[in-house]
């Protein structure tokens, strides 16, 4: 069975601060890809990055950066000087490399104050 | 149009009315699926379509049914709703290939209210 877990249920930081968002997976399947994904007010998911169970590099894009810690079956999300259009619900979820199904977490509501 | 697109974006419906929501996918993939998003719950995969035969349905009601013409739209025909089934259904598209199932692109949804 898979299962994410996002313990952070909501989170409020002032602009230009550092944020992260938790996320921590269970699985039992050797390869598997995990995701994250970005819900603002209008409702549409919109994909950010996928990693494969055998790519533990962390990778930046801009102000975003993501920590992949097999060790501690963990891959956490860092917003480096957030900004108020990055107010929204976070989602992490993982799908084993044998099928479709995304399991997705419960989500992060972040706020970002002007 | 581009990615994907759902129609309505808004529905209020009875519990007796029929309905439909749609969705269109323009990025050429070959995948299609439906979620539920409910207020506080995960999002919860309800069906999965591949090259427009189902191959996943998560214990959904019959109350629920999908229709994939072709691989560009998916239609998820509702009847007889529960108050329960007001969600936000989220429809996906992927590009899958010879096994490996690739990342979803997601529309904005349908936000549904049944009354």
């Amino acid at each position: 069975a898979q299962k994410v877990t996002q313990a952070q249920t909501e989170i409020s930081v002032v602009e230009k601060e550092d944020v992260t968002l938790d996320c921590v997976y269970e699985t039992r399947d050797t390869t598997y890809y995990l995701f994250w994904y970005k819900q603002p007010p209008s409702g549409e998911l919109v994909f950010l990055i996928r990693r494969n169970s055998f790519d533990e590099q962390n990778e930046i894009s801009g102000r975003y950066s993501w920590n992949f810690q097999k060790s501690t079956s963990s891959f956490n999300f860092t917003i480096t000087a957030s900004q108020v259009v990055d107010s929204a619900v976070y989602f992490c979820a993982l799908r084993p490399g044998s099928a479709r199904q995304l399991t997705f977490g419960s989500g992060t509501q972040l706020t970002v104050l002007p | 149009e581009t990615g994907v697109t759902q129609t309505p974006r808004h529905l209020v419906m009875g519990m007796t009315n029929k309905k439909s929501l749609k969705c269109e996918q323009h990025l050429g993939h070959n995948a299609m699926y439906w979620y539920k998003q409910s207020a506080k719950k995960p999002l919860e995969l309800m069906f999965v379509y591949n090259f427009k035969e189902q191959t996943e349905n998560n214990s959904v009601p019959s109350r629920f049914s999908p229709e994939c013409p072709n691989s560009s739209h998916l239609f998820l025909h509702l009847h007889t709703l529960q108050p329960e089934d007001s969600a936000l259904y989220l429809c996906a598209s992927s590009q899958d290939e010879g096994g490996t199932y690739n990342e979803q692109f997601f529309g904005p949804g349908t936000r549904l209210t049944v009354l």
